[in-house]
């Protein structure tokens, strides 16, 4: 399979406990993102790597959230001291940079703080 | 302040016909336009886009319309299967590499139920 892989697709923690997603985009591509989802909304964009380098992040991405991809290959994404309202699912996108492309997503992760 | 809009959350058509789907966006800064379909318990999967130099971009059964005058876009299907019941999100970015340095905008996606 050499769709974006995302790991785990489930989670369920308790709040203030701190949870991290794994990320692994098509093998070629260079442009990593993160998105929430939560119901009836579409996705909402997060944070954007180009290689290992964190390029833009959204008012959304509190200091609670850090993202990472050190060797511009998978990426991580944690949140610390969860909070009931992080409750969403966590999809991440890649893409080929430059010229007219389109974003593939994974499955998600699914994160329910109880 | 919604940028992308999906005014209708839900949309039922009978098998065979055409369904439109329509979205409209606020930011003229907008130039790339894209349609994904999503299945529940999955991710987006991408469908078709148009660049905003274009008004009109077909892929098969499927043809995206673009009116940047009136800032709208739909999304037809031709003829409508079963198998595309689905939530359809329109998104927009504000360059062509289709989620650059902003990523994509969304909408808040349309359901479309194809009746047998």
């Amino acid at each position: 399979d050499t769709g974006v892989s995302q790991d785990p697709r489930h989670k369920i923690t308790k709040r203030g406990q701190n949870v991290t997603f794994r990320c692994d985009p098509i093998s070629e591509h260079n442009r990593l993102y993160w998105y929430r989802q939560t119901l009836g909304q579409g996705p909402e964009f997060l944070t954007y790597f180009q290689n290992e380098a964190q390029l833009e992040k959204s008012r959304l991405l509190s200091d609670r959230f850090s993202a990472e991809r050190p060797k511009g290959s998978f990426s991580t994404l944690e949140i610390q001291r969860t909070e009931q309202g992080d409750s969403a699912m966590y999809l991440c996108a890649s893409s080929l940079a430059g010229g007219a492309t389109e974003a593939f997503f994974g499955q998600g992760t699914r994160l329910t703080v109880v | 302040d919604q940028q992308v809009k999906q005014n209708s959350p839900s949309l039922s058509v009978q098998e065979g016909r055409i369904s439109i789907l329509n979205c409209d966006y606020t930011n003229s800064m907008f130039d790339y336009f894209l349609w994904y379909k999503k299945y529940p318990a999955e991710g987006p999967t991408f469908l078709i886009s148009i660049s905003s130099i274009k008004d009109k971009n077909e892929d098969g059964r499927f043809t995206v319309f673009l009116n940047k005058s009136a800032k709208h876009l739909s999304l037809h299907i031709v003829p409508s299967q079963p198998g595309d019941s689905a939530v359809y999100f329109c998104a927009a970015s504000e360059d062509d590499s289709g989620g650059g340095a902003d990523g994509l905008t969304f909408g808040k996606g349309t359901h479309l139920i194809i009746q047998p």
